[in-house]
């Protein structure tokens, strides 16, 4: 079973404060997917980054993918309220008898207070 | 629209009852894939299908049963369950066949007494 360490679990900010959070494993992925999820709903996808060294933005969101695609980060610049919700980050695992596999990390709560 | 619907949303049952949970996408994807969410564990896989007929075993497969007949649909089935079996259960699609960029149903939280 591959594992993704994720951290940290809870992060709690001001809005206007920057953050990151983390994604790493000793196994290599095929992708690395990150989702939000907000209380009572599913997942939803954010970005997915699948080349080593990937870097992706979404507004105030910049997602990296390491060089080696073991390890993933994501980091909100001048966080804001409607931030606050569980963020997820989920590796696909690279072929062999794992093809078709998503382990997911344990999550981190954020909670940007106004 | 396109979505994952499952049904039930809650379910609260007694050990030992058979259940089954069903799942249906309407965008025609590939992968289907179910998953349980706990607390401090976050979501494990328990099932995937990467097409009709095609299913196979995710993290955490015991005491859960899948079928996958046709591509829109994709049933967990709990034979007898168990008080660990509670929790809260996502199915997820994508247009596959690989585990990516999934999109998720709204849950069916699960209680067995």
């Amino acid at each position: 079973t591959q594992l993704l360490e994720q951290s940290p679990q809870f992060l709690s900010i001001q809005e206007g404060e920057n953050l990151t959070v983390y994604c790493n494993s000793s196994s290599v992925f095929s992708s690395l997917q990150w989702y939000r999820q907000e209380p009572g709903e599913g997942p939803v996808l954010l970005v997915t980054v699948v080349t080593g060294g990937e870097v992706k933005k979404l507004k105030r969101l910049t997602f990296q993918f390491g060089d080696a695609r073991k390890d993933s980060s994501l980091h909100i610049t001048a966080a804001q309220p409607g931030d606050t919700g569980l963020y997820l980050c989920a590796g696909e695992n690279a072929g062999g008898t794992s093809y078709g596999k998503l382990t997911f990390g344990q999550g981190t709560i954020l909670t940007v207070h106004p | 629209e396109a979505q994952v619907t499952q049904n039930p949303r809650y379910l609260i049952t007694v050990t030992g009852k058979k259940l089954t949970v069903t799942c249906s996408q309407n965008m025609n994807h590939e992968y289907m894939s179910w998953y349980r969410q706990d607390p401090g564990l976050g979501l494990r896989q328990i099932y995937y299908s990467m097409n009709v007929e095609v299913t196979d075993k995710g993290d955490v497969p015991e005491g859960y049963k899948v079928s996958r007949k046709e591509k829109r649909n994709f049933p967990l089935i709990l034979e007898s369950p168990s008080p660990n079996q509670t929790s809260l259960y996502f199915c997820a699609s994508s247009p596959g066949p690989r585990a990516f960029e999934q999109y998720f149903g709204p849950g069916t939280r699960l209680t067995v007494t």
